[in-house]
């Protein structure tokens, strides 16, 4: 069971506009900045966004992150075949004094 | 060009130790704080261990604590994990990653591909 809640897959297809959820709670996302990465199958995470909405080089702009109280969000716009991977969110947690993760959520490209 | 390479991975017996090893270039080594990450097969990401460039503060997840020791060697560019009593739980591929240095952000902006460890009798 892992700190942050995100769902287990979402799919979409080309062109198309996906989210990607992360709920956490006060000690998490609700006192400190999120983070996401995109692991493609075979390879290893690949930083995506950083402090919610940080974009970095390299990253197109077709990702972008967003949170709000205690829940963050992937946008991912122009939804391409490339962009199918295992997505990760990321927090500080205050409680347990180091980076938790959520589960991994599954992005098919249909 | 920045590069993470892992090695030390291996099979080991339940109870048993394992020292893995992280090989850094491409950057100042020494400036930056450094993370160990695994990945148990077919799971998600979790967070390990952190240390910063200067080896104080060191930090570990209450799942490797008192088990698992991080060091580092700035002059040699390299990152470790020393790990002991290893039980079947800590099978997974262990990544070294690259610290952002943003405090309380886990912005972890370079990976390696990682050692495989497996423990099993």
């Amino acid at each position: 069971q892992s700190v942050l809640a995100q769902p287990p897959s979402v799919s979409g297809t080309p062109g198309q506009k996906v989210t990607i959820s992360c709920s956490g709670s006060s000690s998490n996302i609700g006192s400190n900045a999120v983070t996401w990465f995109q692991q493609l199958p075979g390879a290893a995470p690949k930083l995506l966004i950083y402090t919610n909405n940080q974009r970095p080089s390299g990253v197109p702009d077709r990702f972008s992150g967003s949170k709000s109280a205690t829940s963050a969000s992937l946008a991912i716009s122009g939804l391409q075949s490339e962009d199918e991977a295992d997505y990760y969110c990321a927090a500080w947690d205050d409680s347990l004094s180091g980076p938790v993760f959520g589960g991994g959520t599954k992005l098919t490209v249909l | 060009e920045v590069q993470l390479v892992e090695s030390g991975g291996n099979l080991v017996q339940p109870g048993g130790s394992l020292r893995l090893s992280c090989a850094a270039s491409g950057f100042t080594f020494s400036t930056y704080s450094m993370n160990w990450v695994r990945q148990a097969p077919g799971k998600g990401l979790e967070w390990v261990s952190y240390i910063s460039s200067t080896s104080r503060p060191i930090l570990y997840a209450d799942s490797v604590k008192g088990r698992f020791t991080i060091s580092r060697d700035n002059a040699k560019n390299s990152l470790y994990l020393q790990m002991n009593s290893l039980s079947d739980e800590d099978t997974a591929l262990y990544y070294c990653a690259r610290d952002l240095g943003v405090p309380y952000n886990p912005a972890f902006d370079f990976w390696g591909r990682g050692t495989m460890v497996t423990v099993s009798s």
